[in-house]
């Protein structure tokens, strides 16, 4: 079956503690993209890449890291997390920019 | 000024009514328009992409507007399963590999 998955599905953190969540894809496509969802905001993109060892900045990546050392799979990383990070986070993937498929999702709970 | 604007609703209709959404976004450049739905608290799928001729699928139709700058999407007779939030999404101008999500129009559909 065709899909994105992300893991963990619920995580409750600490200020400064160190985490990632992983995204994995099974449908071999190029493009990668992490999105943060916030009441009121809408989806803001954090990262995205085009392919293995290409990343580059969405619109809010300030406190993400990401990496991309395999096709199939894209971290998000947060060093040092705070409370503002508190979010609902997706993964997508997708041929070039077209239609996107999305993970389901991430619930980040930073204390 | 926001990238992509909708109006969040919510719009509360019959079952059997026609409703339409209207979605507008700033930068006249822009190549790719989708709409997407969500549930409440999953992800979002893929509805429609959005061609500059328009495009149909069953009870959904999709609109482009470029002179206005607007995209649109109306259901013709609602069904109670159409209940969710329809997300509208811009690539952007200067970088298509890069997109932006409106906040979403909630729709209730009711008996």
């Amino acid at each position: 079956e065709a899909q994105v998955t992300q893991n963990p599905r619920y995580l409750i953190t600490v200020t400064g503690k160190k985490l990632t969540v992983t995204c994995s894809q099974n449908m071999n496509h190029e493009y990668m993209s992490w999105y943060r969802q916030d009441p009121g905001l809408g989806l803001r993109q954090i990262y995205y890449s085009m392919n293995v060892e290409v990343t580059d900045k969405g619109d809010v990546p300030e406190g993400y890291k990401v990496s991309r050392k395999e096709k199939r799979n894209f971290p998000l990383i947060l060093e040092s997390p705070s409370p503002n990070q508190t979010s609902l986070y997706f993964c997508a993937s997708s041929y070039g920019g077209e239609t996107q498929y999305f993970g389901p999702g991430t619930r980040l709970l930073v204390l | 000024r926001k990238e992509v604007e909708q109006d969040p609703g919510p719009f509360n209709v019959p079952e059997g009514a026609t409703v339409a959404f209207n979605c507008t976004y700033s930068n006249s450049a822009s190549q790719s328009f989708f709409w997407y739905r969500q549930d409440c608290r999953k992800e979002p799928k893929l509805l429609m992409s959005v061609y500059s001729s328009g495009n149909e699928d069953g009870r959904f139709t999709a609109q482009l507007n470029r002179a206005s700058q607007y995209i649109s999407l109306l259901i013709r007779d609602s069904k109670l399963s159409d209940s969710a939030t329809y997300l509208c999404v811009v690539n952007s101008a200067r970088n298509f590999n890069k997109f932006y999500f409106g906040s979403g129009t909630k729709l209730n559909v009711k008996p």
